[in-house]
């Protein structure tokens, strides 16, 4: 079935460190990608996004890539800072569909 | 201009119980979704809802699971006879209509606990 896999945290980085957060992604068809966030007692916020092949989603220096050859969906970020702090998860949606399925999130943990 | 809100934060349930959760929309939206996430684990999909229908269902358990989204009121998730597997976070997100992706928006879920 239809699913996504990213990398188990916690991922801990001084700040302005560089940032990777690995996801990959099986799918029937062309699925949409996405990065959400969520920051320590709040709701989930979408972060980025991507629709097709080569697409690259950007937000908050935050980018990731949609490689098809791949599968994957890698987070990077050049420099964090300690608001970054969260649990980010990886997601995809299949055309035409509302259903959003998720990997099991990464704890990303910055210090000064 | 309230996002989404949800309620209880934390439910606390001795096995056997019923919990409810509620879940008030984004004001102006009309389509709510109920997701669960288990302990390490992603979130999973369980129920999408429209005012007064229920368009897909296909993530609930088949027995104790429930919700509903009245004309009136928030939407809710009632789990009955509630057992310790239960435990998890509930999480609800609602949207102004299809297509959703960069328009859902997530309340800050409910955590349960089943003693």
């Amino acid at each position: 079935g239809d699913s996504v896999t990213q990398m188990e945290g916690p991922v801990t980085l001084s700040e302005e460190a560089f940032l990777t957060i690995n996801c990959t992604y099986t799918a029937t068809g062309y699925p949409s990608l996405f990065w959400y966030v969520q920051y320590p007692g709040e709701g989930l916020q979408l972060l980025l996004k991507a629709t097709k092949a080569d697409d690259k989603g950007s937000n908050k220096g935050f980018e990731a890539t949609y490689r098809k050859e791949t599968t994957s969906f890698h987070l990077e970020k050049g420099s964090v800072q300690v608001s970054d702090s969260a649990v980010y998860f990886c997601a995809l949606t299949l055309h035409n569909t509302d259903k959003l399925i998720f990997g099991t999130g990464t704890r990303l943990q910055v210090f000064p | 201009n309230a996002g989404v809100m949800q309620n209880p934060r934390h439910l606390v349930r001795r096995r056997g119980q019923e919990a409810r959760l509620r879940c008030s929309p984004m004001k102006g939206h009309s389509h709510v979704y109920w997701y669960r996430q288990l302990p390490e684990e992603g979130l999973k999909f369980m129920v999408y809802l429209q005012k007064e229908n229920i368009i897909d269902e296909s993530g609930m358990p088949k027995e104790r699971f429930s919700a509903e989204f009245p004309k009136e009121g928030p939407s809710i998730l009632r789990i009955q006879q509630v057992v310790r597997g239960d435990s998890a976070a509930y999480f609800c997100a609602s949207s102004g209509g299809l297509p959703t992706n960069e328009k859902l928006f997530f309340g800050s879920g409910t955590q349960l606990s089943v003693l």
